[in-house]
Formats: structure tokens, C-alpha cells, sequence
């Protein structure tokens, strides 16, 4: 079975400092990994995706993420962050083989202060 | 939100009613899920569709039933049976899962509030 954690229920940081939100999974087999963001009262919205290749995903806003596959984890990253980044933050695994259908985490909520 | 709509955005209804939330993609989309969301739980698969007439069972499925008659809709019938029903409902669409691991697109979610 596929699972996902995100350990920190709100990460807080100050605008201009860079930011990580934590992601961890288990899966049997090889991984595929995403990130979605969603501001309230709305649909989800993809960030990024690790299918296979380098460790390193850069994806949208300015956004990226580390796999690392020793560590199961799959960290979501930004160098500076913005008021405007202030969401909440999913992280979700797909094995691949199995079930085609995401598994989220939790959820990590961002607040940015100015 | 993309080429999704789920309608309506707030349902009320009472207890012991069947009611059916609309999902509807103009992205050609072979794939079709639905999820619930409550509060510090993140997302559950409620149930999955692939192909047009086929569907199957996330991990709550009880208490939910749903329909693939065309490939742009994909009905979610909240009946009496579902325990607690109150929460954020949220229809996704994917390309076809046999060309590619690819990302999926969410609707802008339907809040059901059952008293």
C-alpha cells in the first residue's frame, strides 16, 4: 500500500527566506511523486512532478522539490518566498505499478509573513 | 481550475436524501476521480474512473455510488447510508493512465453540508 506524511501541519516563514515543506513516502516499488498547492475554497493546482530522472524538479512559481530515494522523501523548495505563496501544500505518491491513483498527504499549511 | 466544473459550489440538503454532485471536463480527459476533503485529513479517494463505462473503488467508497455514461461526466451520488457526509468535495480529470504518469487537473470543489 502507498502512503504519504507530512509531519508539519503549518510552516512559517519570513518573506525572502527560502522555504521547505516536508514530504515523505512509502510505496512499494518505484515512486512518482507531485506536489499541488491549493488556496481556500478552491481545486488543487499542480506544482510539480518526479517521474524519474534528475533528483532535482523544478516546477511552476518558482518552486521545486528533491528526491531522494534513500530517505523517501521528496521536499518541496523555494529560494525566497513570497506573501503570495501562503496556502496550503499537498504532496501526494502514485506507485508504479498497482492502483493509477494518487495517494495525498495531510497537508502542510504555508504561512508567509511579510 | 482549469477545463473542470463541478456544480453547484454550496449544497444543503437533510439527512436521509440522496444527492448527486455534477462533474463535468472539456479536456478530453480519459481519467476521472473523486475525492473528499475534511480538515487535517488532506484528500481520500472515493472512486476512480479510467475509461468511459468502467469505474472503481477508492478507499471510502461506502456510502457513494457513481456513473461513466460519457467521458466528459462523472456523477458523484452522496446516498443515505454515507455516515458524515458534511465536507469539500473535489472531481479531478487526468489524461489516459496508459500514456504516461501525468499530473491531474482539479475542479473548483463542492461544499455538501448535510443537517
Amino acid at each position: 500500500a502507498q502512503s504519504v506524511a507530512q509531519p508539519e501541519d503549518q510552516v512559517n516563514v519570513a518573506e525572502g527566506n527560502p522555504l521547505t515543506v516536508k514530504c515523505t513516502y512509502s510505496v512499494s516499488g518505484n515512486p512518482y511523486l507531485f506536489w499541488y498547492v491549493q488556496y481556500p475554497n478552491r481545486g488543487l493546482q499542480f506544482l510539480l512532478k518526479y517521474i524519474t530522472g534528475d533528483n532535482l524538479v523544478k516546477g511552476s512559481y518558482g518552486f521545486e522539490a528533491e528526491f531522494n530515494k534513500s530517505q523517501t522523501s521528496f521536499h518541496l523548495k523555494k529560494p525566497s518566498a513570497l506573501v503570495s505563496d501562503s496556502a496550503l501544500y499537498f504532496c501526494a505518491v502514485r506507485e508504479e505499478t498497482g492502483r493509477r491513483a494518487l495517494t495525498f498527504g495531510s497537508g502542510t499549511r504555508l504561512q508567509v509573513q511579510p | 481550475d482549469g477545463g473542470i466544473t463541478q456544480s453547484p459550489k454550496y449544497l444543503f440538503r437533510k439527512e436521509g436524501q440522496n444527492v448527486t454532485l455534477s462533474c463535468e471536463q472539456n479536456l478530453n480527459h480519459d481519467a476521472m476521480y473523486w475525492y473528499r476533503q475534511d480538515p487535517g485529513q488532506g484528500l481520500r479517494l472515493i472512486y476512480y474512473s479510467q475509461i468511459v463505462n468502467d469505474f472503481q473503488k477508492g478507499d471510502i467508497a461506502e456510502g457513494y455510488s457513481v456513473s461513466r455514461e460519457k467521458k466528459e461526466s462523472f456523477p458523484l451520488t452522496v446516498t443515505s447510508a454515507q455516515k458524515n457526509p458534511t465536507a469539500f468535495y473535489l472531481c479531478a480529470s487526468s489524461i489516459g493512465t496508459g500514456t504516461g504518469v501525468n499530473e491531474q487537473y482539479f475542479g473548483p470543489g463542492t461544499r455538501l453540508t448535510v443537517t
